[in-house]
């Protein structure tokens, strides 16, 4: 069945260092990617996302990666800063479905000072 | 800037109850949707609409309905309010071939 699943639920990096987060997606007619950023007690935050059409788009400090032979997308955060932590979710959009977007389970990144 | 606004960000009601969950955009979107977030489980999504006074179920439609009777509002409402209800609720908005934008949650608490 459809699905959109994070390797790791979680994920310690010391301030200053890149992060790198990872989602892998099962339907390969998926048509958008989308990152978002949730904190505690707030809604999902949007990030960056990509078309199905590319492989890569970057955007301040954030870079998206897609990798349709895998179906493997990642985020990579550069420079991670202790505002940062927080839930990060991978979704896919499928437009002949009505364009629902499919959560992953999220994976929650912690900035060491 | 862009907004989706959820009437209430804490509600605490009894079992039984019948329970309005509003949400508001200003974006003009086509469509809306309902999600209900629960560790674990993550985002599922409960019901969406296309347009006024259409409405499809998501994932996990029972013990919901919805109501869209002006572009700018989708209405979540849980008939009669049961334990298992206590979740965060998330409102989104989007326009056909972009990306949603997210209300901030509503915290329901059944007791």
């Amino acid at each position: 069945g459809e699905s959109v699943g994070l390797h790791l639920p979680t994920l310690s990096v010391q301030e200053g260092d890149n992060s790198i987060i990872n989602c892998a997606y099962s339907n390969s007619a998926s048509d958008y990617f989308i990152w978002y950023k949730q904190e505690s007690g707030k809604g999902p935050q949007f990030i960056i996302d990509i078309r199905s059409n590319m492989d890569k788009r970057q955007g301040q400090r954030v870079t998206v990666l897609l990798n349709k032979t895998v179906k493997h997308l990642s985020l990579q955060i550069a420079a991670t800063q202790p505002g940062d932590s927080a839930v990060y979710f991978c979704a896919e959009i499928h437009y002949n479905q009505g364009g629902k977007l499919i959560f992953g389970q999220g994976t929650e990144l912690s900035v060491k000072p | 800037d862009v907004k989706v606004t959820q009437s209430s960000r804490y509600l605490v009601k009894r079992t039984g109850e019948k329970v309005f969950l509003e949400c508001v955009q200003d974006m003009d979107h086509e469509n809306m949707f309902w999600y209900r977030q629960d560790p674990g489980l993550g985002l599922r999504l409960i019901y969406f609409s296309y347009d006024v006074k259409m409405k499809e179920k998501g994932d996990i439609p029972e013990g919901y309905s919805v109501s869209r009777e002006k572009k700018e509002r989708f209405s979540l409402i849980l008939e009669s309010a049961s334990t298992n209800q206590t979740s965060m609720y998330l409102c989104a908005s989007t326009r056909i071939n972009y990306g949603y934008t997210f209300g901030s949650g509503t915290r329901l608490t059944v007791v």
